[in-house]
């Protein structure tokens, strides 16, 4: 069986510091990771996606995440934060194959950004 | 390119009715899923539907059930609502099965059942 875990609820920055959200996964096949971002009151916006190709993948608003295989890891990184990047952070796993690519979500990480 | 539309915004329903909530896929997408995120977790997948069949469903009972039309927009109809039932419904739209071009969400329909 599929599944991530988002391993903080809650993570708190100062505006201009650098962004951690730590996501695991687990995975019986060679999975395709996503991190989406939902801000309040708005829909799930797809940030970046990994799907078998390059291990580093850079996506919207400055974010990027690295696959490792060694440690089931799809962390998301960004060098600097802004006080726009508020909002509530998905990592999200879909399994290799099958007819129904169901998205499988993690339980979320609240990123606060102080000014 | 139009975006993926979800009608209403918000619903208020009473216990053991019904609702139905509809969603415009995005243009060029031919797959719809339907998920529902309850207050401070992640969404869960409901059902999703391509070519107007159900294609793959997740662990809800069957009072939830869903259509898909020729033009790939959807509803996603729940009877016998329950208190459980109020929750954030998300739709998604893909083309074909969404595994490497993602899917594009909707910002959902607030159902509150009291």
């Amino acid at each position: 069986a599929q599944s991530v875990t988002q391993l903080d609820s809650h993570v708190s920055v100062s505006e201009g510091t650098p962004v951690l959200l730590r996501c695991n996964y687990s995975s019986s096949y060679s999975p395709s990771l996503f991190w989406y971002v939902q801000h309040p009151n708005k829909g799930l916006q797809l940030l970046l996606k990994y799907t078998s190709a390059a291990t580093l993948v850079k996506g919207i608003n400055g974010f990027e995440a690295e696959f490792k295989k060694s440690e089931t890891s799809f962390h998301l990184t960004k060098p600097s934060a802004h006080m726009s990047d508020a909002a509530e952070y998905f990592c999200v796993v879909t399994p290799y194959g099958g007819a129904t690519n169901k998205l499988i979500f993690g339980t979320g990480t609240l990123l606060a950004v102080q000014p | 390119e139009t975006g993926v539309t979800q009608s209403p915004t918000h619903l208020i329903k009473t216990r053991g009715q019904q609702v139905t909530l509809r969603c415009s896929s995005q243009s060029g997408h031919n797959t719809v899923s339907w998920y529902q995120q309850a207050l401070g977790q992640g969404p869960q997948f409901i059902f999703q539907y391509y070519r107007e069949e159900e294609n793959g469903r997740g662990n809800f009972p069957p009072r939830f059930s869903g259509l898909q039309f020729p033009n790939y927009s959807s509803e996603l109809n729940v009877n016998a609502l329950e208190l459980d039932d109020s929750a954030l419904y998300l739709c998604a739209s893909s083309l074909v099965s969404g595994k490497d071009s993602g899917y594009t969400f909707g910002s959902g329909t607030r159902l509150t059942v009291v």
